[in-house]
């Protein structure tokens, strides 16, 4: 079973903060790190897929680099709203379909 | 619309009864996943299939079955369902190759007892 981590496991920060969260993945046979947006009560939707070394992807206020050489990947929230309260999620993906997730992120933005 | 539909949404039942969870996809995707969440942790891979008749095991793909014959449909399968396999299961689907972002259903929720 590969090992995908996720740092921190919780965070809670004010409004307005700008916040980071890590996935760390294994740095052999890369094919492709996802990102979720994982909200209560909901099912997880897709923020990015990331698939070349020094990759930058960008969707509104948030933002994800890659590392592959290294096997990390940042997750950025710049001035945290709110409504950004969620788990988010990475996961390593083969081109075969399988899929490992880490633990999760769960950030609270407090008003 | 676009979707991964999952059938039933909450299941309440016994030790050893069969049950199957259905899913299905509107949108010619040929990837699919089982995925079960259990608190504390993230998704957990069950079973994943790359297209009809192809399906592999995931990490955790002991007390179930699945089986592709049609490019929409993946069902779940719990032949002799256990209270370890009380979870959140979700379906997902994907475009070809592991490049593509899943797309999820709304999620069941089984409780065995």
């Amino acid at each position: 079973i590969l090992n995908v981590e996720q740092s921190p496991q919780s965070l809670h920060v004010q409004e307005g903060d700008s916040t980071n969260f890590t996935c760390s993945f294994p740095s052999s046979n890369f094919y492709a790190l996802h990102w979720y947006r994982w909200e209560t009560a909901k099912s997880p939707e897709a923020l990015f897929v990331m698939t070349l070394n020094g990759d930058e992807k960008k969707k509104g206020r948030i933002s994800a680099t890659l590392n592959t050489k290294e096997g990390y990947s940042y997750l950025y929230i710049k001035g945290s709203q709110p409504e950004d309260s969620a788990t988010y999620l990475c996961a390593f993906n083969t081109n075969a379909g399988k899929s490992t997730f880490g633990d999760g992120t769960t950030l609270t933005v407090k008003p | 619309e676009a979707q991964v539909t999952q059938n039933p949404r909450y299941l309440i039942t016994v030790t050893g009864k069969k049950l199957t969870v259905t899913c299905s996809q509107n949108m010619n995707h040929e990837y699919m996943s089982w995925y079960r969440q259990d608190p504390g942790l993230g998704l957990r891979q069950i079973y994943y299939s790359m297209n009809v008749e192809v399906t592999d095991k995931g990490d955790v793909p002991e007390g179930y079955k699945v089986s592709r014959k049609e490019k929409r449909n993946f069902p779940l399968i719990l032949e002799s369902p256990s209270p370890n396999q009380t979870s959140l299961y979700f379906c997902a689907s994907q475009g070809q190759g592991g490049n593509q972002p899943q797309h999820f259903g709304d999620g069941t929720r089984l409780s065995i007892l």
